[in-house]
């Protein structure tokens, strides 16, 4: 496989449920991003991790939990979730976080469109 | 609040026209800018970067850059239906975190 990828592409849970969202890059990049998209809003970042490490948090609720276990996997633990966290859960890479030019390119992997009931 | 502006559509133009694209920053200093686009239910997909002022070109696609007026377009010559679509400005720089800020994006609808 090449680039970012995402399982599952679509996911329906209740809200007592408990799920986890995976992202896999295969670019050989140090940072990964998860990121919100609602209907008709931005794109809104919700966690940044560099080397393993989570840099951004950004403000998140706690019922997110992400997990970078090494460079290539990101997780997001979803649990308790509410109604209005339906939305598409987007991951992307870069090779960094900074210092210009391509290294702060992001690819995106192709996302997943979550629906809490 | 560091802001990217865009304009939420939607353009429409005729098939075989340019269409133009425009997104505006506030953060003075911003350095990396791109632009994306997103077909409908699908994720973002880099079309072009641009890191200095001036146009640089790739295929149909011209990006254009002036940091003075704090602005950043998009040229499609020769628009295609396929071109259809929502296109995102994104800025990155240290008054913004070193974070990339999308903007809303322009839904762009190519008629044939």
């Amino acid at each position: 496989e090449t680039g970012v990828t995402q399982t599952p592409r679509h996911l329906v849970m209740g809200m007592t449920n408990k799920k986890s969202l995976k992202c896999e890059q295969h670019l050989g990049h140090n940072a990964m991003y998860w990121y919100k998209q609602s209907a008709k809003k931005p794109l809104e970042l919700m966690f940044v991790y560099s080397l393993e490490e989570r840099v951004e948090n950004n403000s998140v609720p706690s019922r997110f939990s992400p997990e970078c276990p090494n460079s290539s996997h990101l997780f997001l633990h979803l649990h308790t979730l509410q109604p209005e966290d339906s939305a598409l859960y987007l991951c992307a890479s870069s090779r960094g976080l900074a210092g210009g030019g391509d290294v702060e390119t992001q690819y995106f992997g192709p996302g997943t469109r979550l629906l809490v009931l | 609040q560091k802001e990217v502006e865009q304009n939420s559509g939607p353009l429409s133009v005729p098939e075989g026209a340019i269409a133009s694209l425009n997104c505006t920053y506030s953060d003075r200093v911003s350095q990396s800018f791109f632009w994306y686009r997103q077909y409908s239910g699908k994720s973002p997909e880099l079309i072009m970067s641009i890191y200095s002022n001036g146009d640089k070109e790739d295929g149909r696609f011209t990006a254009q850059l002036n940091k003075a007026s704090q602005y950043v377009s998009l040229l499609i010559r020769d628009s295609q239906p396929s071109d259809s679509a929502t296109y995102l400005c994104a800025v990155t720089g240290a008054e913004y975190g070193n974070k990339l800020v999308f903007g809303a994006g322009t839904i762009l609808r190519v008629k044939s």
